[in-house]
């Protein structure tokens, strides 16, 4: 199964951009990658996904590198709501089940 | 509601007891998931239901843990003869399709054993 890795923790200043890199080195050419995020004491929130092309939503945008070995969320202009933990987790194939890592902590700070 | 519904927030129960935690998904949505989180980890996956079966129960810790969703909408996750370890927050999500990674999340249910 993929697994990922992601730093625990991030700092970034509001309004600027912050980018979330996760590296699935080890991720098949059928799985997608899922970003998720935790605000202190909610449950999580969809935020994005995608297989091999760049993808970009009203929330985020999601650059995956060529040979999909790593990806990154990027948060054009961070704010301080958006203080959470970020989940990178690929979607397995063969059940269509998330597996969740610890998730990288960022602070945006104003 | 619009969201997937969690009750109760919050539950203190005694070691030994026996727990009920209930889920309602978002309407039309077939795929119901149940997970647990500890602190600082990730949420851990017990539970899936497509409709009124359980899909993969791969994630239950034991027998004391068990789930249903007899009519394919609401879904109980009960825990029997609770023990300490078992204090965590549980989550339940929705999709609508079990084909999926887009899960809609509850708030939660925060369950303490003492």
């Amino acid at each position: 199964d993929a697994k990922t890795t992601q730093p625990p923790s991030m700092d970034c200043a509001e309004g600027r951009a912050a980018n979330l890199p996760c590296n699935h080195s080890t991720i098949s050419g059928n799985e997608y990658v899922y970003w998720y995020r935790q605000i202190h004491s909610q449950g999580p929130q969809y935020i994005i996904h995608g297989l091999k092309n760049n993808e970009t939503n009203e929330m985020a945008s999601l650059i995956i590198t060529e040979d999909r070995k790593s990806s990154t969320l990027i948060l054009p202009h961070a704010t301080l709501r958006d203080t959470a933990v970020y989940y990178c987790i690929i979607l397995q194939h063969s059940n269509y089940q998330l597996i969740w890592g610890a998730g990288t902590k960022l602070i945006i700070k104003p | 509601g619009a969201g997937v519904s969690q009750t109760p927030s919050n539950k203190v129960t005694e070691k030994g007891k026996y727990v009920e935690l209930r889920c309602d998904p978002i309407s039309g949505h077939t795929a119901l998931y149940w997970y647990r989180q500890s602190l600082g980890q990730g949420p851990e996956f017990l539970i899936y239901f497509q409709g009124t079966g359980a899909a993969d129960d791969s994630g239950l810790p034991n027998d004391r843990f068990f789930a249903v969703r007899p009519e394919g909408s609401v879904s109980t996750l009960k825990i029997q003869r609770t023990e300490r370890g078992d204090s965590a927050v549980y989550l339940c999500a929705s999709s609508l399709t079990g084909d999926t990674g887009e899960l809609f999340f509850g708030e939660g249910s925060r369950l303490t054993v003492l």
